[in-house]
């Protein structure tokens, strides 16, 4: 089982409409957990962190559930430019703080 | 906002010859990484270094490679005899201290492309 799995997509989606990604990850030590956006050949770019309670930055809102591990990313009033790929990130405390990537969700806003 | 640079943005080079790729951190950051990604593939860590050392490697990183701080700002990763397989984009990272949430910053990549 892979330590960190996302549905590849795509997700294509009108514009205006709300999208959510789910993640979900095997490893009960993970500690931290991010969304990361990447467009096609650059490098990721952090959207936000996930914290426990849950956490919304503008159109975004992040959540996790400890207990079922998954973390999910919904966006509301999707834009052109939100069309990228949103990658999970987890990390585990072990004193590096080394990223494990899921493989993306590939989301496409259609005009 | 500062950044993560590295250079080359894209690297080609024969199989068998040695490359460095090279990456200056953010500049009050004291944990640094290098990781790959093969082109359709996802994000693999390859090595993290703090205090002057390794402090995790992956399996990807054999005795091929190497990394090194030489001075107060450049980050190297080098390859020593090069692998048609190695061809993929390679990103540097840093992050500052604190706690488990402090996200890493990533460079713009370079792309290596072995012939």
């Amino acid at each position: 089982r892979k330590e960190v799995e996302q549905d590849p997509g795509p997700f294509n989606v009108p514009e205006g409409a709300t999208v959510a990604f789910n993640c979900t990850y095997s490893n009960s030590a993970s500690q931290s957990f991010f969304w990361y956006r990447q467009d096609c050949r650059k490098e990721p770019k952090l959207l936000m962190s996930v914290y426990s309670s849950g956490n919304e930055d503008g159109r975004f809102t992040a959540q996790l559930n400890r207990a079922s591990q998954y973390i999910s990313l919904l966006i509301r009033d999707s834009k052109l430019s939100d069309s990228a790929t949103y990658l999970c990130v987890v990390n585990r405390d072990t004193g590096t703080y080394k990223y494990i990537f899921g493989t993306g969700t590939r989301l496409k806003v259609l005009a | 906002e500062p950044e993560v640079t590295q250079t080359p943005s894209h690297q080609v080079t024969q199989m068998g010859q040695e490359v460095i790729l090279r990456c200056v951190p953010i500049s009050n950051h004291l944990y640094f990484y290098w990781y790959r990604q093969i082109l359709g593939q996802k994000v693999e860590f390859l090595v993290s270094f703090y205090n002057n050392e390794i402090s995790e490697k992956s399996e990807i990183f054999d005795d091929q490679f190497s990394v090194e701080r030489p001075d107060g700002s450049n980050f190297t990763l080098k390859i020593r005899s090069t692998k048609l397989e190695d061809s993929a984009m390679y990103f540097c990272a840093s992050r500052g201290t604190g706690g488990s949430n402090q996200p890493q910053h990533f460079g713009d990549g370079t792309r290596l492309s072995i012939l």
